[in-house]
């Protein structure tokens, strides 16, 4: 059974600090990796994927990726209050399956004004 | 990205009837997905949906439940029947998007309550 973990939260920081969220995933062939914005009554809304090893960096979100510890991690700075949301981690089955998502359950942000 | 319009947005229903879901793209796509997000759960793939071929449904769902159609590259309906309260959840449909291939965009979603 591929698994995506994700710490449920909520996850609670002040405006302009730097939140850090994190996702485990057990299918080691795995190939790309995503980071979804859920707001409170809305569908998912991509922002930011990650393919290889390192960290990718868009804006105020960094993506960063490490296959050897099957692990993904989405940092973002400078917070904001419009940044409240759930954040769905999102892995790839990987294998004939490769078109396939499979999701983690989510974490729950928080930024206080 | 693509554009999709789902529709219902949301809906009450009685058990023992069925909804049909249906979900419109703005350019053709090979594959349409249909997922559903009960409360306070991530979202599960119910199904994949390709033009011209039945769909492959994940375990745990079947075609009886949950009959989709694919009449052309732009257009997928799910329907759920025989509804119960089970069955109240959002229904989501997507597509790949532009994040490379497996970057899917998400239609509004369909809030189905069951009563």
């Amino acid at each position: 059974q591929k698994e995506v973990e994700q710490n449920s939260g909520p996850l609670s920081v002040p405006e302009g600090a730097i939140a850090s969220l994190n996702c485990t995933y057990s299918d080691r062939g795995s190939q790309s990796f995503f980071w979804y914005r859920q707001y409170s009554g809305k569908s998912p809304e991509l922002i930011m994927f990650i393919y290889s090893n390192g960290d990718k960096e868009d804006g105020r979100f960094t993506a960063q990726l490490n296959k050897a510890s099957q692990y993904v991690s989405l940092l973002i700075r400078d917070s904001q209050p419009s940044d409240s949301a759930t954040y769905l981690c999102a892995v790839n089955a990987g294998g004939g399956s490769n078109y396939k998502l499979t999701f983690g359950k989510g974490t729950l942000l928080t930024v206080n004004p | 990205s693509a554009v999709i319009s789902q529709k219902p947005s949301r809906d009450i229903c009685q058990r023992g009837t069925s909804l049909t879901i249906q979900c419109q793209v703005d350019s053709q796509v090979t594959m349409m997905f249909w997922y559903r997000q009960q409360p306070g759960q991530s979202l599960t793939l119910i199904a994949t949906a390709n033009q011209g071929s039945e769909a492959t449904y994940e375990s745990g769902f079947v075609i009886d439940k949950f009959p989709i159609s694919r009449p052309n590259l732009t257009f997928s309906t799910l329907t759920v029947s025989n509804m119960s309260p089970e069955d109240s959840s959002i229904y989501l449909c997507s597509v790949q998007g532009e994040a490379g291939l497996y970057g899917y965009t998400f239609g509004s979603g369909t809030r189905l309550t069951v009563v």
